[in-house]
């Protein structure tokens, strides 16, 4: 089955840097590549998310390239905030067992 | 719009009895459910996929008996945790995926979570 995996698992950058998260997937039959903000105790938000025809998708400061011969697939964080330290998941949507597969997560921490 | 409900958000309950965690889609309709669990500082892990009017279909190692899934509307879906004990605590969230219209069919749309406690 699909398997994902995301590095690095804590980041922490002064505010204003950018931020970089990577994912990594097995099944090259994925083809939907989200990713999540989830803070303490709530549900994950859904904050850009990728589809396997596009290359890249940018949202004001948040960016998702995916690199579909590779099966990599990065998140990137403009001019970060300390409202932007959170746990962020990325997942892959596997076509065969229809399901989301969450990679381990990444503790982000900005500090002003 | 997009949104998905879970009752209660919080319970403790004592070791050896049942719980039953509902997920209600309020405003579109799902004909798949989701249901993860997710311990502190882990990821969501997908216990089963939930589909209106049929038996779910659960990921390895997840004791069907043990956590009972029942999908009876395009609304609602609901897990019951059976004969609860303390390894059993932990964070439920559902998820819904919407079954046609404007929404994306691979968007999923979460819940707010239930946290468990089993004492």
């Amino acid at each position: 089955g699909e398997n994902v995996e995301q590095h690095p698992s804590t980041l922490s950058v002064q505010e204003g840097d950018s931020a970089v998260i990577k994912c990594t997937y097995s099944d090259s039959a994925s083809n939907y590549f989200p990713w999540y903000k989830q803070e303490l105790g709530k549900r994950p938000q859904l904050i850009i998310d990728i589809r396997s025809n596009v290359g890249e998708k940018k949202d004001q400061r948040i960016a998702v390239t995916l690199n579909k011969t590779a099966k990599h697939f990065s998140l990137h964080i403009t001019e970060t905030q300390p409202e932007d330290s959170a746990v962020y998941f990325c997942a892959a949507w596997t076509t065969g067992f229809q399901k989301l597969v969450f990679g381990t997560g990444t503790r982000l921490l900005v500090s002003p | 719009g997009a949104v998905v409900s879970q009752h209660p958000s919080r319970v403790i309950c004592k070791s050896g009895t049942s719980v039953k965690i509902e997920c209600r889609s309020l405003d579109f309709q799902a004909t798949t459910m989701f249901w993860y669990r997710q311990f502190p500082k882990q990821s969501l892990m997908l216990m089963a996929t939930s589909n209106e009017g049929s038996k779910a279909t659960y990921e390895q190692g997840v004791e069907k008996d043990k956590f009972l899934i029942n999908h009876a509307s395009l609304t609602l879906s609901t897990l019951t945790v059976t004969s609860a004990h303390p390894e059993d605590s932990s964070f439920y969230i559902c998820s819904a995926r919407a079954t046609s219209g404007s929404r994306s069919s691979y968007e999923q749309y979460f819940g707010p979570g239930t946290r468990l406690t089993v004492t």
